[in-house]
């Protein structure tokens, strides 16, 4: 079974610009989670797609926006890029959304660098 | 305010000796945790999981402890490899906010040969 992949795997961008990012789960799983990276807050949860609705969402600016599509595929946009923006933005997927006991599968990343 | 935390940044460990990594978290909702293990430029790799009605969950040299009581739990790996050589991120989860997961700073293993 083919994991979570990503694209694009590398991103330059200068301040100002928007991006968009994309995910497809594993095959079957329904519900999508976006994850930031940086080496100074870590891991940080951005939103969870399940069934196209956005059903959890983290502390981030609105610029950090997100969909979801019928076949699970998930894209995720971020407008008015800042330098802090920089990170590996990570996708999860995981089969089930009505409940949190399931593991979720992390694809590559999509390495973002903002100029 | 973090509500998962480990406190290690690095352990250095050599091949063949237990590897014991620690959380510890505040939010007493959370009630499902799981361990990933990351190497750069990847994304984490899932490892072992526990749900609070447990207290160990074990697979092959991986072992998971749940302490509620103490809001901790640990990781531990026997025998160490060198190919454990990762960073590992506890992270937690909340059943009523999906799935979520809030994570740990993470620790660094070295596994020396």
């Amino acid at each position: 079974k083919a994991g979570v992949t990503q694209t694009p795997r590398y991103l330059i961008k200068t301040r100002g610009q928007q991006v968009t990012l994309s995910c497809s789960p594993i095959s079957g799983h329904r519900s999508v989670s976006w994850y930031q990276q940086t080496p100074g807050q870590g891991l940080q949860f951005l939103f969870e797609y399940f069934s196209e609705t956005q059903r959890n969402k983290g502390n981030f600016p609105g610029r950090f926006s997100g969909r979801q599509f019928s076949n699970s595929r998930s894209e995720m946009n971020v407008s008015t890029l800042e330098l802090g923006d920089s990170a590996l933005y990570l996708c999860a997927s995981s089969l089930q959304g009505f409940s949190s006991y399931n593991e979720q599968f992390f694809g590559p990343g999509t390495r973002l660098t903002v100029l | 305010d973090q509500q998962v935390k480990q406190n290690s940044p690095s352990l250095s460990v050599q091949e063949g000796r237990i590897s014991i990594l620690n959380c510890d978290y505040t939010n007493s909702m959370f009630d499902y945790f799981l361990w990933y293990k990351k190497y750069p430029a990847e994304g984490p790799t899932f490892l072992i999981s526990i749900s609070s009605i447990k207290d160990k969950n074990e697979d092959g040299r991986f072992t998971v402890f749940l302490n509620k009581s103490a809001k901790h739990l640990s990781l531990h790996i026997v025998p160490s490899q060198p190919g454990d050589s990762a960073v590992y991120f506890c992270a937690a989860s909340d059943n009523n906010a999906g799935n979520m997961l809030t994570f740990g700073g993470g620790t660094r293993l070295m596994v020396k040969p």
